[in-house]
């Protein structure tokens, strides 16, 4: 069964604006992990962090994992239009051979 | 590198008829996956690998079959095709288990049956 739900569906930024987008998940977990799709495209991976971790950092993206209530966001600093993708939050269970996926957050940037 | 390649990228089918859709990637991996992607319902597995010669089932495993008879291959196989299973098709495959890696991802295959 899906597991992450991200929040909002759709989110509609101007460029040098941030964006956040939030994933909520119902069971225990080893990491979790953040998508890119660009239309008709596959998914590229962003960034991974374990349940043991509260914050990460790479590049313009940040995330941040809060086990205790089960939720997770990702900040996309000073958005560019070529940001404009859906954003995808994955969980890994205990035993770590599958990825399960939420439906995804679809974000537009503006010139 | 090539990465995962996923072919075709498009196919129409009609109602009953079989195809297999081929996932190769060249980056020694050892785990392979199947995934579906629907409007509105995100990715869902349907079935897996974690090495040359075993498979198992995902989530949403019926009308499909998999087989894993050499490493860099994972083909998926509909044996009769409905309706229902008109969806984009994403493989994707990782190096270890995915408590410590990530997922690499083909292009998609677009099936869409009649």
């Amino acid at each position: 069964s899906q597991q992450g739900e991200e929040d909002p569906q759709a989110l509609s930024i101007q460029e040098g604006e941030n964006a956040t987008m939030n994933c909520s998940y119902k069971t225990s977990i080893n990491n979790l992990q953040w998508y890119r799709q660009n239309s008709g495209r596959g998914l590229v991976h962003l960034i991974l962090i374990r349940s043991n971790e509260r914050e990460k950092h790479s590049g313009r993206l940040r995330v941040t994992l809060d086990t205790s209530k089960k939720s997770s966001s990702l900040l996309i600093t000073a958005s560019r239009a070529a940001d404009t993708a859906s954003y995808f939050c994955a969980t890994s269970s205990i035993s770590g051979y599958a990825l399960n996926f939420g439906k995804g957050t679809s974000l537009l940037v503006t010139p | 590198n090539a990465g995962v390649t996923q072919t075709p990228k498009f196919r129409v089918l009609k109602t009953g008829q079989s195809m297999t859709l081929l996932c190769a990637q060249d980056m020694n991996h050892e785990y392979m996956y199947w995934y579906r992607q629907d409007p509105g319902m995100g990715l869902r597995l349907i079935h897996y690998s974690v090495g040359e010669g075993t498979t198992a089932k995902g989530e949403v495993p019926d009308g499909y079959n998999v087989s894993r008879l050499k490493k860099q291959n994972f083909l998926l196989g509909l044996e009769s095709a409905a309706p229902s299973q008109t969806s984009v098709y994403f493989c994707a495959s990782s190096f270890s288990t995915l408590n410590t890696g990530e997922l690499f991802f083909g292009e998609g295959s677009r099936l869409t049956v009649l």
